[in-house]
This record gives structure tokens, C-alpha cells and sequence, in this order.
């Protein structure tokens, strides 16, 4: 079955950077595009960043371009997130999807179970 | 950037039809995805491509898309409804995905 569990979560300070993980199981992750999308403690989900299926696509949020970056290594089946310059709204529970649809990016079909960023400021 | 409008709540007695709108300029030329979110929970796909449902949802659960308004209407409302839901579209023109703010839906 599909998995998507992501990791690297934490408490960092404002300024500081931290590094998230979404490891993919259960599905051929190299034929998937794959998202980033994150929520605020109370609020509703904010889209952060989306992958290509080979990496060569990237797309961001306004709020997020220019300090993070998403990457990924088809061959460890792994998505990631690396997070520079962390602000205080960035605080939130970061979740990883699949994107599918029948052409271009979609919807998600499938979530991980998020990891939780805290930046202190 | 392309902007989807929610209402913030709706409520719903059991039994009755809840309808939840999602607004976007000419909306209708997109196409609109629904998610279910319950309190710690990862959100759930209930609607894609305005109409479709996933296996595994409900025929309760339906959608539509027409002018600057596509609605989610679950039918026949259960108590195990009770949730937020959020309308998501990609913008082509920004290459953004957009999502609404989303909607708690109240079980009276």
C-alpha cells in the first residue's frame, strides 16, 4: 500500500534552516510528482513547493521562494525540503503528497502524516 | 495569484444536504478538487476533476462546477461528516497550486 512518511521536524530557532524528508514506499515514487504543503497551528493548507516526476520541474509558493528548496533522489525513494532563513510563519505541521491527474498537476491522492516545524523567535 | 473563496462555516442538521461553495473567477474553466480534513488527520480526497469520488467515498458525497462557483454537496449528512473541507485548483497561469480556506462543516 501507498506510504508516504515524512520526518526532520523540530524546534529551530528564527534564522536557522532545517532539512524535511518524506519517505515513499508502496508505488513506483520515480512516475509521481510530488508536493509540499504545510498548516498552520488552527489554520487551514497552504501549498509550499511541487517536484516534477525527474526532478526537473520545481515550483514555489510565493512565501517560501528564494529560502526553500525542494529536492528529491529517486533512487532512495525520498522527497525532501530544505528550509533556509526560517521565520516564525513558517511554523507548521509540513505534510508530503502524491500528485496524480491525467495531465498536468492535480489533486493529491495520497498524504503523509506530516511533521511538525516550531520556529522560535 | 488566483484566489478560491470559502465560506467559514456551515451547519447542518442529520439527514438534511449540506452544500459548501467555493468561489474563483470563471472557476468553471479550472478544475476543482475537494478534500476532507478531520482533527488530526491528513486530508482526504472526496471530489476530483469537480465530479468524480474516489473508491471508498460515499455517493452522498458529489460535486459541480459552473460559472464562478463549484459546490461539494453531501447528502443524507452523517454525524461522521463533521469536518473541514477545502476546495484546491492549480493555477496554469502561476503554476501554483491554490487552495480555499477552507470550510468547518457543523453537524447539528
Amino acid at each position: 500500500q501507498v506510504q508516504l512518511v515524512e520526518s526532520g521536524g523540530g524546534v529551530v530557532e528564527a534564522g536557522r534552516s532545517l532539512r524535511l524528508s518524506c519517505a515513499a514506499s508502496g508505488f513506483t515514487f520515480s512516475s509521481y510528482a510530488m508536493h509540499w504543503v504545510r498548516q498552520a497551528p488552527g489554520e487551514g493548507l497552504e501549498w509550499v513547493a511541487l517536484i516534477s516526476d525527474d526532478g526537473s520541474d520545481k515550483c514555489y509558493a510565493d512565501s517560501v521562494k528564494g529560502r526553500f528548496t525542494i529536492s528529491r533522489d529517486n533512487s532512495k525513494n525520498t522527497l525532501y525540503l530544505q528550509m533556509n532563513s526560517l521565520r516564525a510563519e513558517d511554523t507548521a505541521l509540513y505534510y508530503c503528497a502524491r500528485d496524480w491527474g491525467r495531465d498536468g498537476y492535480n489533486y493529491s491522492d495520497y498524504w503523509g502524516q506530516g511533521t511538525l516545524v516550531t520556529v522560535s523567535s | 495569484s488566483y484566489v478560491l473563496t470559502q465560506p467559514p462555516s456551515v451547519s447542518v442538521a442529520p439527514g438534511k444536504t449540506a452544500r459548501i461553495s467555493c468561489g474563483g473567477n470563471n472557476i468553471a474553466s479550472k478544475s476543482v478538487h475537494w478534500y476532507q480534513q478531520k482533527p488530526g488527520q491528513a486530508p482526504l480526497l472526496v471530489i476530483y476533476y469537480d465530479i468524480d469520488r474516489p473508491s471508498g467515498i460515499p455517493e452522498r458525497f458529489s460535486g459541480s462546477n459552473s460559472g464562478n462557483t463549484a459546490t461539494l454537496t453531501i447528502s443524507r449528512v452523517e454525524a461522521g461528516d463533521e469536518a473541514d473541507y477545502y476546495c484546491q485548483v492549480w493555477d496554469s497561469s502561476s503554476d501554483h497550486r491554490v487552495f480555499g480556506g477552507g470550510t468547518k462543516l457543523t453537524v447539528l
